[in-house]
């Protein structure tokens, strides 16, 4: 099966704290790209990161750093220090690259809340 | 054009009635996905378009449900005899082939069946 699994469904911290956004995946597939999304209130979805299956140096990008460790199936997301410009609703996503037929396979998200 | 456009932003229907929702995808972008998201859920795959390809409607959810993209580009997702369970957001992304590098969002299309 394909599938990605946000267990958290909502988060709340107060600004400055450090906040991890779980993401496990399964797929059958040895080439896979993996993805984090971000959706604002707004509502319109921005492309944060992608990984291809054969990298799994972590990334660090400012505040926000990635984790992916193919021996869990896992892609966590972290932000350092975080602001109210934060708060968004953030989706984990996997892309098989064979038997998935190229489409995006989102998680259900999860909701960030950045309190002042 | 610079982004993914979508028309309209909102769109209020009457049960039973049809609805036509556009999407212009990036200028260059061969590939085009239409998603739903319903209030407070995830993204639900509909259909995806890649070039010349026959469309992957593997996703749709009932025979109500069409999408057409003309020329490789604009692309229109047609609802017949709406119901009030299809109200929901309907988003459209394209990207370059096989969506590796990400997807480009439209801001979607907000749809409310009464």
């Amino acid at each position: 099966a394909q599938k990605v699994t946000q267990a958290q469904t909502e988060i709340s911290v107060v600004e400055k704290e450090d906040v991890t956004l779980d993401c496990v995946y399964e797929t059958r597939d040895t080439t896979y790209y993996l993805f984090w999304y971000k959706q604002p209130p707004s509502g319109e979805l921005v492309f944060l990161i992608r990984r291809n299956s054969f990298d799994e140096q972590n990334e660090i990008s400012g505040r926000y750093s990635w984790n992916f460790q193919k021996s869990t199936s896992s892609f966590n997301f972290t932000i350092t220090a975080s602001q109210v410009v934060d708060s968004a609703v953030y989706f984990c996503a996997l892309i098989p690259s064979y038997t998935g037929g190229f489409k995006t396979i989102f998680g259900a998200g999860t909701r960030l809340f950045v309190k002042a | 054009g610079a982004g993914v456009s979508q028309s309209p932003s909102n769109k209020v229907t009457e049960k039973g009635k049809d609805v036509e929702l556009r999407c212009d995808p990036i200028s260059g972008h061969t590939a085009l996905y239409w998603y739903r998201q319903s209030l407070g859920q995830g993204l639900e795959f509909l259909i995806y378009f890649q070039g010349n390809s026959a469309p992957d409607k593997s996703g749709l959810p009932s025979d109500r449900f069409s999408a057409e993209r003309t020329g490789g580009s604009v692309s229109t997702l047609t609802i017949q005899r709406t119901q009030q369970e299809d109200s929901a957001v309907y988003l459209c992304a394209s990207s370059f082939i096989g969506g590796a590098d990400g997807y480009t969002f439209g801001s979607g299309t907000r749809l409310t069946v009464v």
